[in-house]
C-alpha cells in the first residue's frame, strides 16, 4: 500500500487567499483525521471522520477552517481565508478501527506558510 | 478530557547510551498507549505500542513499560544510533479519546 498521501508538499500562499488541502487515506481505513502541527502547540486534532461523515470537529479553530471528506478515498481541508497565524504542517491520518485504542497512519505533511 | 504530559523535552545521548522517555496521563479510562516517532520533514510513525492489560512490551532494542496504577508509561530505547535521533511523542487513548503527548527531541551524538 502506498501509505497517506497529502498534496500538496508545500503550500505558500498570501494572506486572504483560500488554501485546499488534499488527502488519501489508506484503502479500507474507515477514520480519516486531520492534525496541525506548530512548536507552540504541538500536534493537535482538527476533525475526524468516520465513514466519510464528520464525528468530532471541536479541534477545528475557526469558521474559516473546513472539512469534508465526499468518499472513502479522498478528503480537503480548507482553509478561507486564510491568515499568518495558520501557518504549520498540516497532517493527514488514517486508522483502521479508529478511536482511541487503534494505530494511527500519517501522512507526510502539508507545509503551509501564510505570507 | 485526558491530559498528556511527557518529559524530558529534548534529551541528548551518546551513541550506544540508553535513552529513557517518560508520559503520564490524567484519565485512568486510556488503556490504549502508543509511541510515535517523527523524522524531520516526515509525518509520525508508530514504532511500538501498549495496551493496558500488559505491563511492558519490547521489540529489539526499544521497549515500553506501562504503570496503571501510578497512571504512567516510559519509552526505553537501548544501544542508541544516530538514526534513532528523531522527536518522539507519547499519546494516551480510549473510546473515541486519543491525546498526543507534546514531544520529546531525541538527539543521539556520535
Amino acid at each position: 500500500d502506498a501509505g497517506v498521501i497529502q498534496s500538496p508538499r508545500h503550500e505558500v500562499t498570501e494572506m486572504g487567499q483560500e488554501v485546499t488541502l488534499r488527502c488519501k487515506p489508506i484503502s479500507g481505513h474507515d477514520y480519516l483525521f486531520w492534525y496541525r502541527q506548530t512548536m507552540m502547540r504541538g500536534l493537535e486534532l482538527l476533525i475526524y471522520f468516520n465513514n466519510n461523515v464528520p464525528i468530532d470537529d471541536s479541534g477545528m479553530p475557526e469558521d474559516r477552517f473546513s472539512a469534508k471528506m465526499p468518499n472513502a478515498s479522498f478528503s480537503t481541508l480548507k482553509i478561507q481565508p486564510s491568515e499568518p497565524r495558520d501557518s504549520a504542517v498540516y497532517f493527514c491520518a488514517s486508522s483502521l478501527v479508529g478511536g482511541g485504542t487503534d494505530t494511527q497512519y500519517f501522512g507526510p505533511g502539508t507545509r503551509l506558510t501564510v505570507l | 478530557g485526558e491530559n498528556v504530559e511527557q518529559h524530558p523535552s529534548t534529551l541528548s545521548v551518546q551513541e550506544g547510551d540508553s535513552a529513557v522517555i517518560k508520559c503520564t496521563y490524567s484519565d485512568s479510562a486510556s488503556n490504549y498507549f502508543p509511541w510515535y516517532k517523527q523524522e524531520l520533514g516526515k509525518g509520525p510513525q508508530l514504532i511500538i505500542d501498549i495496551r493496558s492489560n500488559v505491563g511492558e512490551k519490547k521489540d529489539q532494542r526499544i521497549a515500553v513499560t506501562l504503570n496503571k496504577t501510578a497512571k504512567h508509561f516510559s519509552l526505553h530505547i537501548t544501544e542508541t544510533q544516530p538514526e534513532d535521533s528523531a522527536v518522539y511523542f507519547c499519546a494516551a487513548g480510549y473510546g473515541q479519546n486519543f491525546v498526543f503527548g507534546p514531544g520529546t527531541r531525541l538527539s543521539v551524538l556520535p
